[in-house]
Formats: structure tokens, C-alpha cells, sequence
């Protein structure tokens, strides 16, 4: 079965310093993956594709099928980055989109 | 202009009624979904729809009954509410395969 782990529940970092958000798949098909992002009291929305290979607020992230991780970077975290991100997982022939816990970013001054 | 919406955004209700969240979607997507996000934002998939028919059920209790009478629309019922239905429901539509969008969620309490 599919399952997608987001190993920090919690990520606190200064303004200005590189951000990781660690995702990891297990998957036996080919990945189809997502990072979604949800702001404070809004909804959830996308905030980038695998697919697209492009970089989002400054945000990327490369899928690694050797390591099954899709881990979303930013060199330098901005106060507006905070919120919750998940990472996702499409399967089921388009039709399954699995999340993972989510890792609540928190930025600093 | 709203893509997807739900209704009503906060509810709260006695332990054993029986209530109902719609959604609506105007974007022409063939894929509704319904999500529980629980205190710890934990978002966990509940059904799938494709056209009208119900592809997922991820073992939800049958007290939760989804409905869609059309593929804009993915209704969810809910019997005999318990207090550990209490949570944020969000309906999502996408075309198959592409971006996920979201309604604005559902806060469903039970007392």
C-alpha cells in the first residue's frame, strides 16, 4: 500500500536560514508527488509538482526515487513561510491522493 | 467565483443527530474527494468519487454515507453523530491526475 512519512511534526527556524521539509514515499508504481501548504485559517492549496520541476515562493523540491524522497527546500525562510505543509502522494490511477502528517513550519525573527 | 465550496464552514450538534456538509465545485473536475483533518491536522482521505462513482472508501465507519448527485456535487452524511467525529471535513475536486484544489473546510463539533 501506498503511505507517504513526514518524519518532523514541527520545524522551527530562523529568518533567513535554509529550510528542509523531509517527505518520504513507499510506492511499488511511479510517483506522482505534491507539496500542499496550508496558511493560517485558509485552505489548503498546492504549492508544487514533481512533474513541473519548478521552483515555487522559492520553494523546490526534487523527487529521488533511489532515496523515495521528495524533500522540499528553500535557502532562505521567509516570515511568511509559516504554515503547514504536507506532502502527497497520487495513486490509484489518478483518482488516490495521499497525505502525509504534515510538519508545521514556524518561522523566526 | 469560488471553485470549491462547502457548506455550512462551522457546525456544531448533539452526539446522535444526524447532519449533512455539501459541496460544490465549478471547475468541471471529475474527481471529488472528502478528507478528515483531525486535532493533530492529520489529513486522512475518506472517499473518492469519479463521475459520480464512488472509487475509495477508506474503511469510514457506514454512519458516514457520501452522496453525489452530480459530478459538480459530493454531499456528505453523517448518522448518529459520536464526539470523536469532531473534526475539520474539506471537500476537494480534481481533473484526474492533476492539482488537488481545495474547499475552505467544515469544523464540525459534537457535544
Amino acid at each position: 500500500a501506498q503511505r507517504v512519512t513526514q518524519p518532523e511534526k514541527l520545524l522551527s527556524v530562523f529568518k533567513g536560514a535554509p529550510v528542509e521539509l523531509k517527505c518520504n514515499y513507499s510506492y511499488s508504481g511511479s510517483p506522482e508527488l505534491f507539496w500542499y501548504v496550508q496558511y493560517s485559517r485558509q485552505r489548503l492549496q498546492l504549492l508544487l509538482r514533481h512533474i513541473s520541476r519548478e521552483s515555487i515562493k522559492g520553494f523546490t523540491a526534487d523527487l529521488n526515487k533511489g532515496e523515495t524522497s521528495f524533500h522540499l527546500k528553500k535557502p532562505f525562510a521567509q516570515e511568511e513561510d509559516s504554515a503547514m505543509y504536507y506532502c502527497a502522494l497520487l495513486t490509484g490511477g489518478g483518482n488516490k491522493l495521499t497525505f502525509g502528517t504534515g510538519t508545521q513550519l514556524k518561522v523566526e525573527l | 467565483d469560488t471553485a470549491v465550496s462547502q457548506t455550512p464552514k462551522y457546525l456544531v450538534t448533539q452526539m446522535g443527530n444526524d447532519k449533512s456538509i455539501k459541496c460544490e465545485q465549478n471547475l468541471g473536475h471529475d474527481t471529488m474527494y472528502w478528507y478528515k483533518q483531525d486535532s493533530k491536522k492529520f489529513l486522512k482521505i475518506m472517499f473518492s468519487y469519479n463521475n459520480k462513482e464512488l472509487i475509495i472508501n477508506e474503511t469510514v465507519p457506514n454512519r458516514f454515507s457520501p452522496k453525489s448527485p452530480d459530478k459538480a456535487h459530493l454531499n456528505l452524511h453523517i448518522n448518529s453523530l459520536e464526539l470523536g467525529d469532531s473534526a475539520v471535513y474539506f471537500c476537494a475536486s480534481t481533473r484526474t491526475g492533476t492539482e488537488a484544489f481545495f474547499g475552505q473546510g467544515t469544523r464540525l463539533t459534537v457535544v
